[in-house]
């Protein structure tokens, strides 16, 4: 089946740093959606970007189909972004999402 | 609702019990999905309803495991026979339908504790 993988896993940035996450996949897919995961555990929701870019507020994605990869850019960090990143594709007819490990985001005040 | 719901937040068994997890998806989504969360296996796919229909069952581990909905609305995932290998959070989401084309959205989980 088709492989997620993001990189780095552990990430330490200090307040104000500006991050790229990584995630490649080995196969087409149908879609990519970008996920934060805070301390209580709740998946949130962040980009939902079958290709070209997207932007909201810090945030910013890009997912490149043909070179089967996305990245997510955090600008600016703040200690609330804080968390777990993960990326999860869409292939197949059923929708079903195939995530990534995840990257954990420390950012410390 | 505003989003998806899921009860219990929390539960712990003793194993061998049988336990049943509910999810309310956001109102007018047609498509539903179960997923678990585990240390060791990351997020993995559970199964998939179009309506009341299943028709991807292939991520439930074993036959201990099934799941229905009703009403094209709410789901339950049983669990018979709980092990201790089930201890993880169940997660649900939810989309306006096939999710090739529609976002899902994520409820905030069961966390369940075998004992």
């Amino acid at each position: 089946g088709i492989q997620v993988e993001q990189s780095p896993p552990d990430l330490i940035l200090q307040e104000g740093a500006n991050s790229t996450l990584r995630c490649n996949f080995s196969d087409s897919v149908n879609n990519l959606q970008w996920f934060h995961q805070n301390p209580w555990g709740q998946l949130i929701n962040l980009f939902y970007i079958p290709s070209g870019t997207k932007q909201n507020g810090r945030l910013s994605a890009t997912t490149v189909a043909t070179e089967r990869y996305s990245l997510l850019y955090i600008s600016s960090s703040q200690t609330t972004d804080s968390g777990v990143y993960f990326c999860a594709v869409i292939s197949g007819n059923t929708g079903k999402l195939i995530f990534g490990q995840g990257t954990t985001l420390q950012v410390k005040p | 609702g505003a989003g998806v719901s899921q009860s219990p937040s929390n539960k712990v068994t003793e194993k061998g019990k049988d336990v049943e997890l509910r999810c309310d998806p956001i109102s007018g989504h047609t498509a539903l999905y179960w997923y678990r969360q585990s240390l060791g296996q990351g997020l993995e796919f559970l199964i998939y309803f179009q309506g009341n229909s299943a028709p991807d069952k292939s991520g439930l581990p074993s036959d201990r495991f099934s799941a229905e909905r009703t009403g094209g609305s709410v789901s339950t995932l049983t669990i018979q026979r709980t092990q201790q290998e089930d201890s993880a959070v169940y997660l649900c989401a939810s989309s306006l339908g096939l999710a090739d084309l529609y976002e899902q959205y994520f409820g905030p989980g069961t966390r369940l504790t075998v004992t």
